[in-house]
């Protein structure tokens, strides 16, 4: 049962565009979620986090977008740059749960185009 | 850097044997999660200590075992390894408090591959 869900398993996108990275889940209990970057043979980096208090927050270039009632987010990253060329996993947890693991989807890789 | 460790990087054995794998945590986090990551998949939780003690359990083998010490590092144990348990360990943790609002910070993880 893949409770989040990344559709788009690659993505590229000219440098200086605007990337767009897309996620779905299917637990409404999911209430805090997050996006990481992971390059090769590195763990996953941390790159931006939003409530489900929330409908947006953005840091920098990288804007992250939730829709509760469809049950999807968005990571927007503007302009996209080579370095922004990786894999971005979605994750998501619940505070009801007695536990902080994350439920992770499998994925997009992203190629920014120079 | 994340300020998590772990060791080894690399690891290779053969079926049937047992492997540990160990984690630091950043300095004065308290939770540590270890995850799977199987060949072009998603990261699969396996466990979390926190403190000392086991808080979350997900698709942990029997075969596989953890524990978190008194300095707070972390040890995932490995045995009566299969081919199927070649994958990518990684290790996380995060700062003590409530709820869901922790953000998890990644260590580089432990490459194992089993012949």
């Amino acid at each position: 049962d893949q409770q989040v869900k990344q559709n788009s398993p690659s993505l590229s996108v000219q440098e200086g565009r605007i990337s767009i990275l897309n996620c779905d889940y299917t637990n409404s209990m999911f209430d805090y979620f997050l996006w990481y970057k992971k390059y090769p043979a590195e763990g996953p980096t941390f790159l931006i986090s939003i409530s489900s208090i929330k409908d947006k927050n953005e840091d920098g270039r990288f804007t992250v977008f939730l829709n509760k009632s469809a049950k999807h987010l968005s990571l927007h990253i503007v302009p996209s740059q080579p370095g922004d060329s990786a894999v971005y996993f979605c994750a998501a947890s619940g505070s009801n749960f007695g536990n902080e693991k994350l439920t992770f989807g499998t994925g997009t890789r992203l190629t920014i185009i120079p | 850097d994340s300020g998590v460790t772990q060791t080894p990087k690399h690891l290779i054995t053969a079926t049937g044997q047992r492997v540990t794998l160990r984690c630091s945590p950043r300095s004065g986090d308290l939770s540590v999660y270890w995850y799977q990551q199987s060949l072009d998949q998603g990261l699969q939780f396996l466990i979390q200590y926190y403190n000392g003690e086991e808080r979350a359990k997900g698709n942990i083998l029997e075969r596989f075992s953890a524990q978190q010490f008194p300095d707070l590092h972390s040890e995932l144990n490995l045995s009566s390894l299969e081919l199927g348990d070649s994958a990518l360990y990684f290790c996380a943790s995060s700062t003590p408090g409530a709820g869901s609002t922790d953000t998890q910070y990644f260590g580089p993880g432990t490459r194992l591959t089993v012949l």
